[in-house]
Parts: C-alpha cells; sequence; structure tokens
C-alpha cells in the first residue's frame, strides 16, 4: 500500500537555528498537509497546499514558517528561527481531494534546545 | 464550545468485551467524519470514515448522528492490540480538526 513518508525521523536543532522537514506525499495524492502533535496534547492543523499554493493555514502558521513543493514529489515545512516551543511531532499527511480521509507520514520528532 | 470533544478515558476494558466511544462536534458545516487510530508517539493511522448511514468494517461499526452532532465507534471483541488512543476528526475548509482522542486499554 502507498504510503506517506517523512525525513528525517528525530531533529535535534538548537534554537534560533532554520530547520527544514520532508515529506513524499503519495504520488496521485493532490493535497498535501502539515499538522503538529506537542507532547500530550491532540493534533493541530497548520496548512494545507494545494495547486502550488497554501489554500488554508493557521494561526500557528505565523512568518516563521513556510511549505514548498520544490520538484514535483517533496513537500517540505521550513522554519526560519526555531523556539523552544516549536518541539513536537510534525506530521505530513495528504489525499487525493479534500473530502477523502487524509493519510499521515511517521512524523519528524523536532526538539529544540 | 470546543470544536470536537471526546471523552479522555481510558476505557479499561477485558479481552471479548464491546466498548463505544462517542465524538461530539460543533461545526455544522462539516462534511466527512473519521476515526483515527493513533498508538503511543506515532502518527493517526485512518482506521474508518464515518458515514450516516452507519459503516461497519469486521469488528468495527462507526455511525454519524447530524442531529445531534456526534459521531460514534463501536469495537466489539476487543482484543489486546487494540490498546491505543482513538481520535475522532472531522474535514471543516481544507483541514481536518480532531479531538484530544480517547484512551483505550485493553487487558487480558
Amino acid at each position: 500500500e502507498p504510503e506517506v513518508t517523512q525525513t528525517p525521523s528525530h531533529q535535534v536543532t538548537q534554537m534560533g537555528q532554520e530547520v527544514i522537514l520532508r515529506c513524499v506525499p503519495i504520488s496521485n495524492h493532490l493535497y498535501f498537509y502539515w499538522y503538529r502533535q506537542i507532547l500530550g496534547q491532540k493534533v493541530e492543523f497548520l496548512v494545507s497546499f494545494y495547486n502550488n499554493e497554501i489554500s488554508e493555514k493557521s494561526e500557528i502558521f505565523d512568518d516563521q514558517f513556510s511549505v514548498e513543493r520544490p520538484d514535483g514529489s517533496n513537500f517540505t515545512l521550513k522554519i526560519r528561527s526555531t523556539k523552544l516551543e516549536d518541539s513536537a511531532m510534525y506530521f505530513c499527511a495528504s489525499s487525493w481531494d479534500g473530502y477523502q480521509p487524509q493519510h499521515f507520514g511517521d512524523g519528524t520528532r523536532l526538539s529544540i534546545l | 464550545r470546543k470544536e470536537v470533544e471526546q471523552d479522555p478515558g481510558p476505557f479499561n476494558v477485558p479481552e471479548g468485551a464491546t466498548v463505544a466511544f462517542n465524538c461530539t462536534y460543533s461545526n455544522s458545516a462539516s462534511q466527512s467524519f473519521f476515526w483515527y487510530r493513533q498508538d503511543c508517539r506515532k502518527e493517526p493511522k485512518l482506521l474508518m470514515s464515518v458515514y450516516s448511514s452507519g459503516n461497519e468494517d469486521g469488528r468495527f461499526t462507526a455511525q454519524l448522528n447530524r442531529a445531534s452532532q456526534y459521531i460514534s465507534l463501536l469495537i466489539r471483541d476487543s482484543k489486546l492490540s487494540d490498546s491505543a488512543t482513538y481520535l475522532c476528526a472531522m474535514e471543516y475548509g481544507n483541514k481536518l480538526v480532531f479531538g484530544a482522542g480517547t484512551i483505550l486499554r485493553v487487558k487480558s
């Protein structure tokens, strides 16, 4: 069964540094998403992406965050200047359309020191 | 009122038991509803979509009640491997909104 893949599985970064999280969505999917889950809390939406542009973003997704689909297969999340509170699991997801179930990658654990 | 509310549990049940979870939602505009399963520190895995007509997949049955704005999940003949956190989710706009999850522990 096709799956969403994410790299790295764990990223440790100093506060203030830039970090890029990478995702390869399922190949025929058209919608792409990033979510995060702080330890012990619920899964929170960050951003959705369709047709090479952001279709919706949450309040969490401020100017420090950006997304890109640079080459038609990868989908990346960049955090420009990381803060301690950015420490969380980051999940990428994709779906065939906006109403179909979203399939999640196994996540990147981001630890900010 | 929270957008999506779930009883956090934990639900502690013996193997073979039947257990049911509910999830209430506040946004009547939501069109699609789902149950996901999440194991500790892992990604949400889609369990099933939820339809007004109800749907069943083996030991799992999901139901949507639009009038009362809740969805339910019934697990029959619980197995040890069913122990996990069960997340309800609904599509709203271009995103999924998740509940905080219900913890299920199945014991032998």
